[in-house]
């Protein structure tokens, strides 16, 4: 079945640099859609991406979808406290097929 | 946020109790979704119902049951549970089965 991979696990990361998180998928996806839940919080959803290559910016965070569209990144420039949290990918592979969750990356910030 | 309400947030059920769970949805959405999230794994879908007709049931014990009445309601009805179904349960909906999915603030469940 359809695999959705997310790395790090973990990521620390210092009050002010930058980090990368990356998702993986086992088969090509019609899209990709980021969320981030906060501690004790739920997913709330972030953005969508369809188009091969696509880039999309929110403030200090950026999303990507690979020319394959077998994968994405997340981008967060000059981390704040505000920031922590699990950030997921979930794929689609086609159009009205369910959403794959990647296992996350939770993100721990050093003020 | 209150989009999406569940209740109850917390609950504690023996594993010989009969409960359900309530979600309700104000965004005018037509599908909605039944997850499960446990630690230390990936959020995994159990649901789907599209226009109130189910429509994944994504290999889930039977002693898990969906009723979704209307658009803006699903419930999930509990009976006979194990321990290891102790878990977040997160109730979501969208627009069309495409688009971002909106999460509830789930029921903590804990099975004694």
């Amino acid at each position: 079945g359809q695999q959705v991979m997310q790395i790090p696990q973990y990521q620390h990361v210092q009050e002010g640099e930058d980090f990368t998180t990356y998702c993986n998928s086992s088969t090509t996806l019609s899209n990709i859609q980021w969320y981030k839940q906060r501690p004790g919080g739920h997913p709330v959803f972030l953005i969508q991406l369809v188009k091969s290559g696509e880039v999309k910016k929110q403030k200090r965070l950026t999303f990507q979808f690979g020319e394959a569209k077998k994968n994405s990144s997340l981008h967060i420039t000059a981390t704040q406290t505000t920031d922590v949290g699990t950030y997921f990918c979930a794929g689609r592979k086609a159009a009205g097929n369910k959403l794959t969750f990647g296992g996350g990356t939770r993100v721990l910030v050093k003020p | 946020e209150t989009g999406v309400t569940q209740t109850p947030r917390h609950l504690v059920m023996g594993m010989t109790n009969k409960k359900s769970l309530k979600c309700e949805q104000h965004l005018g959405h037509n599908a909605m979704y039944w997850y499960k999230q446990s630690a230390k794994k990936p959020l995994e879908l159990m649901f789907v119902y599209n226009f109130k007709e189910q429509t994944e049931n994504n290999s889930v014990p039977s002693r898990f049951s969906p009723e979704c009445p209307n658009s803006s309601h699903l419930f999930l009805h509990l009976h006979t549970l194990q321990p290891e179904d102790s878990a977040l349960y997160l109730c979501a909906s969208s627009q069309g089965t495409t688009g971002g999915e909106y999460f509830g603030p789930g029921t903590r469940l804990t099975v004694t």
